[in-house]
């Protein structure tokens, strides 16, 4: 069982729309969790960070996480094309500094 | 937030040749972390290197094939030797970004993408 897996996708969403990206994790003592982007040919970009159950806003984009379940979202609202791109879930494993990526999920806002 | 430089941006090498990847970060930190995006894969982690200290590495990764220099708190080596077109990947230097009220992260170098032939 990998650690942190997500839908590859491709996950297409009409611009405007809401894109939902999923990913869940097994170790069950993580406690911090990142989403970031990565256009291609490009280095990772953070977008957010979450470390406590529920949600958390910044702009666009809003993070869910949900201990009990091992889950953790990214919600994309009014996705435009430059949302296009390669989004990688990450977590940082107990009793450790570093992190775990999921496989990513390609997205395509369609314009 | 810490700005990492990393050099080269891309090279192409000959098979059992070795090739030294740069990281020079703008602020100290502690640890630097070393990852490998293989074509159209995700990020595996290859070790973490503390100032000081013999580098960490993960399952699967030895310090014969990949050995870590770590002078200093803002400067890091990571050598690919010994390289077989296998090796071709984009290797990716990290450092945690400062710690603030509104949480922390990671930031990447701009990567290394190596071809070997």
């Amino acid at each position: 069982q990998k650690e942190v897996e997500q839908n590859s996708g491709p996950l297409s969403v009409p611009e405007g729309a809401i894109a939902s990206l999923n990913c869940t994790y097994s170790d069950r003592g993580s406690q911090s969790f990142f989403w970031y982007r990565q256009y291609s040919g490009k280095s990772p970009e953070l977008i957010m960070s979450i470390y406590s159950n529920g949600d958390k806003e910044d702009g666009r984009f809003t993070a869910q996480l949900n201990k009990a379940s091992q889950y953790v979202s990214l919600l994309i609202r009014d996705s435009q094309p430059s949302d296009s791109a390669t989004y990688l879930c990450a977590v940082e494993s107990t009793g450790r500094r570093a992190l775990t990526f999921g496989s990513g999920t390609r997205l395509q806002v369609q314009p | 937030s810490a700005v990492i430089s990393q050099k080269p941006s891309r090279d192409i090498c000959q098979r059992g040749t070795s090739l030294t990847i740069q990281c020079q970060v703008d602020s100290q930190v502690t640890m630097m972390f070393w990852y490998r995006q293989q074509p159209g894969q995700s990020l595996t982690l290859i070790a973490t290197a503390n100032q000081g200290s013999e580098a960490t590495y993960e399952s699967g990764f030895v310090i014969d094939k990949f050995p870590i220099s770590r002078p200093n708190l803002t400067f890091s080596t990571l050598t690919v030797s010994n390289m077989s077109p296998e090796d071709s990947s984009i290797y990716l230097c990290s450092v945690e970004l400062s710690r603030n009220r509104e949480g922390y992260g990671y930031t990447f170098g701009s990567g290394t993408r190596l071809t070997v032939v």
